[in-house]
């Protein structure tokens, strides 16, 4: 079973102290992606990774990085947090070998910039 | 460019009544289609996908979903709501043909509320 898991689950920080979330899978699929997902706006896609060493902007990039140095991690960077950049994000992974278009979700970072 | 609009923020039932999730789709070639589920505090589950095969669409705890091209709708459906159904819901799209890229478009959910 695809398990993706994300580190830590909450977080409260302050404004400008840089932080990264960690997301790994167990399943060497090659897609994974970041989103976040904030109140009556659904889920937008931050940035995306086809394979390693392979990675683009999404729908909301802005004040994220990303790197994809190996197949299993795909960590998120805030370099410099801002409150705006509090929210609920999610990692996902897709089998694209299959091209079943269907992603898992890893179970969601909370994180709070003060 | 592809698009989805879930048509109501809200929706309440009684338990035990019918529940109905709107969604309309916007998408240039032929669409994959998704509605995923999200109870409070938890991460999201797949509910049932439409990917081109049969138009009406099997999903897990009783859902389904019909795909219907001319309306460029799909909503989701279930004919006995159960407490345990309140949660969040999510139409989502993506491109299927062969180079797609897996970017998923999520609508801006519908809260359902199920009353005893």
């Amino acid at each position: 079973e695809a398990q993706v898991t994300q580190n830590p689950r909450y977080l409260i920080t302050v404004t400008g102290k840089k932080l990264t979330v960690t997301c790994s899978q167990n399943m060497n699929h090659e897609y994974m992606s970041w989103y976040r997902q904030d109140p009556g706006l659904g889920l937008r896609q931050i940035y995306y990774s086809m394979n390693v060493e392979v990675t683009d902007k999404g729908d909301v990039p802005e004040g994220y990085k990303v790197s994809r140095k190996e197949k299993r991690n795909f960590p998120l960077i805030l370099e410099s947090p801002s409150p705006n950049q509090t929210s609920l994000y999610f990692c996902a992974i897709q089998d694209r070998a299959l091209s079943t278009d269907t992603q898992y979700f890893g179970p969601g970072t909370r994180l709070t910039v003060l | 460019a592809q698009s989805v609009t879930q048509l109501d923020s809200h929706v309440s039932v009684s338990e035990g009544t019918p529940v109905l999730l709107r969604c309309n789709y916007s998408s240039s070639y032929s669409p994959s289609l998704f509605w995923y589920v999200q109870h409070p505090n938890k991460g999201l589950q797949l509910l049932l996908k439409y990917t081109s095969a049969a138009t009406l669409v099997k999903g897990i705890n009783g859902f389904e979903a019909e795909f219907k091209k001319s309306e460029t709708s799909f909503h989701l459906t279930k004919p006995s709501a159960h407490m345990s159904d309140a949660a969040e819901y999510f139409c989502v799209v993506t491109l299927n043909y062969g180079g797609s890229q897996g970017n998923l478009i999520f609508g801006k959910g519908t809260k359902l509320s199920v009353k005893p």
